[in-house]
C-alpha cells in the first residue's frame, strides 16, 4: 500500500543546515516531491525528483533519494527564518494518479 | 508563472447547507484534483478528474461530494448537506503530466471551509 512517513518536528539554528527525512513504502513510486506550507497558506512545490535519480540540487535545496531503502531527504543549506514552515513529502505512484502526502515536518528555526 | 486559483478563500456555512468550492486550474493542464486538510492534520486525497470524468476517488469522497467541470476553465467541488467534520482547508490542484512541468502537481492557495 501507499504510505509516507515523516518525523513531525525539527528544530535547527539559523545558519545551520536542516535535513528533513521521509520514508515511503510503494516501490513503484515514479516521482517524489517536497512541498512547503507556511502558516495559513497553500502548498508550494519546492522541488521534485524522478525515481531513477539519486540526487537533485536546486540552490539551497538538495534532495537525496535512496530507492533501495525507500528513503528521501531534503537538505536546506544555511537555514533562514523564512524557512520556518511545514514541509510535506509526497509520492506519485502511477503516471495519471494522485500523489500521497506524509503528515508533514514542522521546521522551527532557533535564533 | 501560471497558477491554480481558488474561490472563496474562506467560507462559513451552517450545518446541512450545500457548499460549492471553485477552482480555475492552470490552462493547459488535463488532470485535476481536490485534496483536503483538516486543521493540524495531513493533506488527504479526495478525488482526481481527467477527460471529464472521475479517475480515482478516496473513501472520504462519498455521495455527499461531487465534482464538475462545467466549462473549459472551472473545476468545482460540491459538498451537500455539510457536517461539522467537513470543516477543513480544501485544495484544488492540476497537472499536465505530459509537458515540461516534469509530472508536477500545482496546488491552489486553498479554500478554508468552516461548518458551524
Amino acid at each position: 500500500g501507499e504510505d509516507v512517513e515523516q518525523s513531525l518536528f525539527l528544530s535547527v539554528r539559523e545558519g545551520d543546515s536542516s535535513v528533513i527525512n521521509c520514508t515511503y513504502t510503494d516501490s513503484s513510486s515514479t516521482y517524489l516531491y517536497w512541498y512547503k506550507q507556511e502558516p495559513g497558506a497553500g502548498l508550494q512545490l519546492l522541488t521534485y525528483i524522478f525515481s531513477n535519480m539519486d540526487m537533485k540540487q536546486d540552490q539551497r535545496l538538495t534532495v537525496l533519494l535512496n530507492k533501495k531503502d525507500k528513503h528521501l531527504s531534503l537538505r536546506i543549506a544555511d537555514t533562514q527564518t523564512g524557512d520556518s514552515a511545514i514541509y510535506f513529502c509526497a509520492e506519485k505512484v502511477r503516471r495519471d494518479d494522485k500523489i500521497i502526502f506524509g503528515k508533514g515536518t514542522r521546521l522551527h528555526i532557533l535564533p | 508563472e501560471p497558477e491554480v486559483t481558488q474561490t472563496p478563500s474562506h467560507q462559513v456555512t451552517q450545518m446541512g447547507q450545500e457548499v460549492i468550492l471553485r477552482c480555475v486550474p492552470i490552462s493547459n493542464h488535463l488532470y485535476f484534483y481536490w485534496y483536503r486538510q483538516i486543521l493540524g492534520q495531513k493533506v488527504e486525497f479526495l478525488v482526481s478528474f481527467y477527460n471529464n470524468e472521475i479517475s480515482e476517488k478516496s473513501e472520504i469522497f462519498d455521495d455527499q461530494f461531487s465534482v464538475e467541470r462545467p466549462d473549459g476553465s472551472n473545476f468545482t467541488l460540491k459538498i451537500r448537506s455539510t457536517k461539522l467534520e467537513d470543516s477543513a482547508m480544501y485544495f484544488c490542484a492540476s497537472s499536465d503530466f505530459q509537458g515540461n512541468s516534469g509530472n508536477t502537481i500545482y496546488f491552489g492557495e486553498g479554500s478554508w471551509l468552516t461548518v458551524v
